[in-house]
């Protein structure tokens, strides 16, 4: 168990739709970062936040947006849903905004669009 | 980022060591190696990371040649629970911020 929480565990929903996932980070780490990971791509990196602030950002969809609430927890939003959006959702919790801390992964989200 | 390049598949036999290479030939001086590992649609868990100096871990230890244009992931006593995808990643210490650029790693199969 890393100590980070992601909810749902499983969505399933329709093209067109939007849905919310939520992540809650490791106690103690103020950084949060989304991956999404497809059959077809891998795993690809979307957005990090860092106490709030957005920090990178990868290749994420405009119709996704995320955002870091001030208790840390974290929330991606994926609209306009298509077919393609089915993927498992990752979020990753670190201490700090820089990379040589390593980043403590979640159980996902597994995301279904019909 | 420097690119790496990684071994499609590897097989182990349960017991023995799992030696997995990465190749970074374009590896810049700040750019640390790190070694991820993903068991079966879980989330990707850290192992290991190093500059130059070779690490050792619980889990592993980390051997980067002295050009550090390659290294090895050792895993010492492999376990069928050690099947799993890894993954090597070559990364600047962003301050502001940074991400993990995942390639294909290789799909280790321990074996018994």
């Amino acid at each position: 168990d890393s100590g980070v929480t992601q909810t749902p565990k499983h969505l399933i929903t329709a093209t067109g739709q939007r849905v919310t996932l939520r992540c809650s980070p490791r106690s103690g780490d103020l950084s949060v970062y989304w991956y999404q990971q497809s059959l077809d791509q891998g795993l690809q990196f979307l957005i990090q936040y860092y106490n709030g602030e957005e920090r990178a950002k990868g290749n994420i969809l405009e119709r996704f947006s995320a955002q870091q609430f001030p208790d840390l927890h974290s929330e991606l939003n994926l609209s306009s849903l298509e077919l393609g959006d089915s993927a498992l959702y990752f979020c990753a919790s670190s201490v700090r905004a820089g990379v040589v801390n390593e980043q403590f992964f979640g159980p996902g989200t597994r995301l279904t669009v019909l | 980022d420097a690119k790496t390049t990684q071994p499609t598949s590897m097989d182990c036999a349960e017991g023995r060591a799992a030696n997995l290479p990465c190749n970074h030939s374009t590896i810049s001086g700040n750019e640390y190696v790190y070694w991820y590992r993903q068991i079966h649609s879980q989330g990707p868990q850290y192992i290991i990371h190093g500059l130059k100096n070779n690490e050792t871990n619980e889990m592993a230890s980390l051997i980067i040649t002295e050009d550090r244009k390659s290294s090895t992931l050792i895993l010492p006593h492999a376990t069928l629970r050690d099947t799993a995808v890894y993954y090597c990643i070559a990364l600047s210490d962003g301050e502001y911020g940074n991400k993990l650029v995942f390639g294909a790693g290789t799909i280790l199969r321990v074996k018994s």
